[in-house]
């Protein structure tokens, strides 16, 4: 089992739509959690951290889950420069990534 | 910002060549990683250095090694080029316990 997992997706969503994205995690050591977000063809970029008592950036909104070991991170009112892949993180002893959601927001 | 700064953007080399991927970054940080990157497989760390002149291997150190001779330098070293190190390579650095910065990334091709 990966230590980090995401649904690869694609997520094809309409502007203005609501997406929500789960990733898991199996190290219930785990200390730290985060949202990275990466374009095409460009480096990892840091979205936010996420909190155990969830957090909200804007329309971006992070929850933990420390019982049942997943993070999700919610999209809301998408737009264009929304799309992208947006990579779980989870601290251990090391960060962790996941492969990453992709996400595609149309006109 | 900090910044971390990649020597190349885009490398193609051959096959048994040794190759020198360079990593800089600007705020005396400690910490400082090596990734690669490759489609369905994610990020995954090959070496980093807690400090100068220490190294730790990742998950994946085979055909590789490193070097920290100056904090703000991180050197990522193939002995010998492979084809399966055809790569997207990330350097990133980090003090205490939050997120990575990363460098822009070099694609490194071997032929």
């Amino acid at each position: 089992r990966k230590e980090v997992e995401q649904d690869p997706g694609p997520f094809n969503v309409p502007e203005g739509a609501t997406v929500a994205f789960n990733c898991t995690y199996s190290n219930s050591a785990s200390q730290s959690f985060f949202w990275y977000r990466q374009d095409c063809r460009k480096e990892p970029k840091l979205l936010m951290s996420v909190y155990s008592s969830g957090n909200e950036d804007g329309r971006f909104t992070a929850q933990l889950n420390r019982a049942s070991q997943y993070i999700s991170l919610l999209i809301r009112d998408s737009k264009l420069s929304d799309s992208a892949t947006y990579l779980c993180v989870v601290l251990t002893d090391k960060l962790i990534f996941g492969t990453g959601t992709r996400l595609q927001v149309f006109p | 910002d900090v910044k971390v700064t990649q020597s190349s953007r885009y490398l193609v080399k051959r096959t048994g060549e040794k190759v020198f991927l360079e990593c800089v970054q600007d705020m005396d940080h400690e910490n400082m990683f090596w990734y690669r990157q490759d489609p369905g497989l994610g990020l995954r760390l090959i070496y980093f250095s807690y400090d100068v002149k220490m190294k730790e291997k990742g998950d994946i150190p085979e055909g590789y090694s490193v070097s920290r001779e100056k904090k703000e330098r991180f050197s990522l070293i193939l002995e010998s080029a492979s084809t399966n190190q055809t790569s997207m390579y990330l350097c990133a650095s980090i003090q205490g316990g939050r997120g990575y910065t990363f460098g822009s990334g070099t694609r490194l091709t071997v032929v």
